[in-house]
């Protein structure tokens, strides 16, 4: 399936963080998504080819990087109180449909 | 802008009784609606989706409905049992599962479900 890590991860106000993601088995597109607590998951942004092919209503703070193996990373800058959430990424192939990985569940102190 | 209103937020329903969770979609243009499950601390997982020259779709005691010219989906779950607790959302996507144009889904706000023993 879709394997993300770290699971849980404590940061601090103003600090980086990265995320990393293995899409499943066969996909080759790579999208992610932001869930806070008690609501739905918000769309940041998709990653096909190594490159964004579509973005949310997310601030430049919020960057990725697809890598030739279709694997994924997902950066924050400038962490703030309010980018605490889970973060989930999903990956799906040619006419196939969206999966989810278990997402990691970012703290920020 | 796109969005994706559901209802109601949270419903208690007796086991055995059915339950409906309702969603609306605002973007005329979206063609492709699933709808996941997602229990505590897990990852949402698809149960059932629909896309938008289908009517109703239904997966034994599952079945979603569309309406799209009231821009309404709702979903049905029929016989419940105490492990159909869990958190539903709905979405809705422009492209659908077309290669390269999925994968932006508009979720709604989730309807938290509770089937009582």
């Amino acid at each position: 399936g879709v394997t993300q890590s770290p699971t849980h991860l404590i940061k601090t106000r103003g600090q980086q963080v990265t995320l990393r993601c293995s899409p499943k088995s066969g996909h080759d597109t790579v999208s992610w998504y932001q869930q806070a607590l008690g609501q739905g998951p918000q769309f940041i942004f998709q990653y096909y080819e190594e490159e964004e092919r579509q973005r949310g209503n997310f601030p430049d703070r919020f960057s990725g990087h697809q890598f030739p193996n279709y694997s994924s990373e997902l950066n924050v800058n400038a962490l703030l109180l309010g980018d605490s959430a889970l973060y989930l990424c999903a990956s799906q192939g040619f006419g196939e449909k969206l999966f989810f990985g278990s997402g990691t569940q970012l703290s920020v102190l | 802008g796109e969005n994706v209103e559901q209802h109601p937020s949270t419903l208690s329903v007796q086991e055995g009784d059915s339950a409906v969770i309702k969603c609306t979609y605002s973007d005329s243009a979206s063609n492709y609606f699933p709808w996941y499950k997602q229990e505590l601390g897990k990852r949402p997982q698809l149960i059932i989706d629909i896309r938008s020259n289908v009517g109703e779709k239904k997966d034994q005691r599952i079945a979603v409905t569309l309406n799209k010219t009231a821009k309404h989906f709702s979903l049905h779950i029929t016989e419940t049992q105490p492990e159909d607790s869990a958190v539903y959302f709905c979405a809705a996507s422009i492209g659908g599962v077309i290669y390269n144009q999925g994968g932006k889904l508009i979720f709604g706000q989730g309807t938290e479900l509770s089937v009582k023993p």
